[in-house]
């Protein structure tokens, strides 16, 4: 089964942190993607990484910038939180050619 | 942008009701994927419907894509207290380096 992990759950943070949000995936897909999830709008995209080293801005990417170092691995990064950024956050994966994306569970971020 | 959107945004019903949930989309695609997530996780894939198919089904789930209305319905028959869950359906234009681009969802709840 593909397996993608989320470095924690639950996180909380203060305004003007640098915040790291990680992502792994098992199964060596070359697309990943940074969705960020809140009431009433759904899910956003953030930005995605069709392979290493690669980036492209989602619809959302203002206040967020990403890494993509090694296949297996996403992070998004928060520069300086901000309360707005207050959020779910979810991390999925999927193999080119493969439509079905694999989400992990989510990290619910909250700025305070 | 969202390209799909889900109607109803909630619908609550009774075990063993069928439940119908709608989603309409803008531009054309090359397939029509739906996903559940249960409170507080990550989205799971359920089905995935081609541009060129008009009906397919899973199990309990029956899904059809009308590509000249640009919907697509999510059936949910006999349903159980375990189907309670938000639905999304996505868009996948099909070309390479792109994302799915995720409605914002309808919550199925179901009572017992």
């Amino acid at each position: 089964d593909v397996k993608v992990t989320q470095s924690s759950r639950y996180l909380v943070k203060r305004t003007g942190e640098k915040v790291f949000l990680e992502c792994v995936q098992d199964m060596d897909h070359e697309n990943m993607f940074w969705y960020r999830q809140d009431p009433g709008l759904g899910l956003r995209l953030i930005y995605f990484s069709y392979d290493v080293k690669m980036k492209e801005k989602g619809d959302i990417p203002e206040g967020y910038s990403v890494s993509r170092e090694k296949k297996e691995r996403f992070s998004l990064i928060l520069e300086s939180a901000s309360t707005n950024q207050t959020s779910m956050y979810l991390c999925a994966s999927r193999y080119p050619g493969q439509n079905e994306q694999y989400f992990g569970p989510g990290t619910r971020l909250t700025v305070t | 942008s969202q390209q799909g959107e889900e109607d109803p945004q909630a619908l609550s019903i009774q075990e063993g009701e069928n439940a119908t949930m709608n989603c309409s989309y803008k531009t054309s695609i090359n397939n029509l994927q739906w996903y559940r997530q249960n409170s507080g996780r990550g989205l799971v894939h359920l089905i995935l419907i081609r541009s060129n198919e008009r009906e397919k089904h899973s199990g309990r789930l029956r899904v059809t894509l009308d590509t000249s209305k640009k919907s697509s319905s999510l059936l949910i028959t006999a349903s159980r207290a375990a189907d309670t869950a938000s639905y999304f359906c996505a868009t996948d234009a099909g070309q390479a380096g792109t994302a799915l681009i995720f409605g914002k969802g309808t919550t199925l709840s179901v009572s017992s």
